[in-house]
């Protein structure tokens, strides 16, 4: 089946400083990709959606400029949180739709934040 | 207001005993629902995908059901194994274009204990 990997999976950082999350479909071509928050014992938020070659489109009440992605190619997005702040702890999870088939998503295993 | 609920919040049963989740959803129009198995700090994995004309599916020692007239689906686990410890999501998809959108149930916590 189609992978998705994230990279890295842990990372932890200073309050004030930039993270760059990279989302890459290893054995096929996705023009969407998607990028999800999750909280503890919550289920997944919706954050954007990147198409490749354009803007993402996010979802109300997330700050875009705050959290920049770019989907350069094909096969890889990435989301950088800047400034970021001990609230922007959480579990990032990003998944790919596979080329041609508008049905299946395919996730990521995650990249866990923790910024003191 | 297009929403997915799930029930229980979460379930602790014994090794090898039978459980059922479910899923009420008011989403519309309809495209699929999908279960998700997610395990701790990992990406949800899809169990099973069901479509307006499907009843039931099964894979493996899961079986979902779909009942779109009253929209509701279940998904049932047989035998239980310790790893089938997880959480199991619910996601219906509303509409039928390629820029429709997901919508996320909040998801069941299992626990199988020995």
């Amino acid at each position: 089946g189609a992978v998705v990997s994230q990279h890295p999976s842990r990372v932890i950082c200073k309050s004030g400083t930039s993270v760059k999350i990279e989302c890459r479909s290893l054995d096929f071509q996705a023009t969407t990709m998607f990028w999800y928050r999750q909280f503890p014992k919550k289920s997944l938020m919706l954050m954007a959606t990147s198409n490749e070659g354009s803007k993402a489109t996010y979802e109300q009440g997330v700050e875009k400029d705050k959290f920049l992605i770019n989907h350069a190619s094909l096969t890889l997005s990435t989301l950088t949180v800047t400034s970021a702040h001990p609230e922007d702890s959480s579990f990032y999870i990003c998944s790919a739709r596979v080329r041609g088939v508008t049905d299946t998503q395919y996730f990521g295993p995650g990249t866990r934040l923790t910024v003191l | 207001k297009n929403q997915v609920e799930q029930s229980p919040q979460s379930l602790i049963i014994l090794e090898g005993k039978n459980c059922t989740l479910q899923c009420n959803y008011t989403v519309s129009p309809f495209s699929n629902l999908r279960w998700y198995k997610q395990d701790t700090g990992r990406g949800p994995v899809s169990l099973t995908i069901m479509t307006f004309s499907e009843n039931t599916k099964s894979n493996g020692r899961y079986t979902a059901t779909l009942d779109a007239d009253t929209k509701q689906s279940s998904l049932h686990i047989t035998a239980s194994q310790l790893s089938d410890s997880a959480s199991y999501i619910c996601v219906v998809r509303n509409g039928k274009t390629s820029y429709d959108k997901v919508i996320f149930g909040p998801g069941t916590s299992l626990s199988v204990i020995p």
